[in-house]
């Protein structure tokens, strides 16, 4: 099992451009989520699916979008790339929402640079 | 508004000796306590969790000690090897979803 692989794994934009970061899991999940991390805020939630069809937004969406292609993908959109869009960018899955002690699973990154 | 806070930013132990890491929350609402481990370069990943209806959970050098009514758990490293030099999160669960709320991360060094 390769758990939950990112591509690409590093990316340079210049202000204005439009990219995509792919995630996807093999151990099939229900949920699955975007996260962001800038030095010193830990990590921070951008939007997040809780099945199959669904999305919904997290802390901090703005400026970007999701689509959730089918039950292992989950893709992450920035159509106008901005400066205050360069970070580290993780995906993540978990078997299920609510009930019980459910692990988040974590992909190993993308390094996004905004110049 | 920040939830959950986590402290020291940053720590430094000799080998062999004890790490401590705390993290204070807001939220009562929050029903799962994890710490997330990360090195460098990868995701971060499970290290151990625990359930507000008990107050201390170990897991061989790892224990969590949770105080729900100061609203308060704390990570503690028994026995601290250079390997474990990592950052270390707090993420409590909300009850919405899965939704883990990340404190700002420790980053631990621990000297040979």
């Amino acid at each position: 099992n390769a758990g939950v692989t990112q591509t690409p794994k590093f990316q340079v934009l210049k202000t204005g451009q439009s990219m995509t970061l792919q995630c996807a899991q093999d151990m099939n999940h229900n949920s699955m989520y975007w996260y962001r991390q800038d030095p010193g805020m830990g990590l921070r939630l951008i939007y997040y699916s809780a099945s199959e069809g669904t999305t919904d937004k997290g802390e901090v969406p703005n400026g970007y979008n999701v689509s959730r292609l089918n039950k292992r993908e989950f893709s992450l959109r920035l159509e106008s790339a901005a400066p205050s869009q360069t970070s580290v960018y993780f995906c993540a899955s978990s078997a299920r929402q609510y009930l019980g002690a459910d692990t988040q699973y974590f992909g190993p990154g993308t390094r996004l640079t905004v110049l | 508004q920040q939830q959950v806070k986590q402290s020291p930013q940053s720590l430094i132990v000799q080998k062999g000796g004890i790490s401590i890491i705390n993290c204070a929350y807001e939220n009562t609402a929050f029903d799962y306590f994890p710490w997330y481990q990360q090195f460098p370069g990868k995701g971060p990943a499970l290290l151990i969790a625990i359930r507000p209806d008990v107050s201390e959970k170990k897991e061989g050098r790892f224990t969590i000690s949770f105080n729900k009514s100061a609203k308060q758990f704390s990570l503690h490293i028994m026995d601290s090897q250079p390997g474990d030099s990592a950052t270390y999160f707090c993420a409590p669960r909300g009850n919405a979803g899965n939704m883990l709320t990340f404190g700002g991360g420790t980053r631990l060094m621990v000297k040979p």
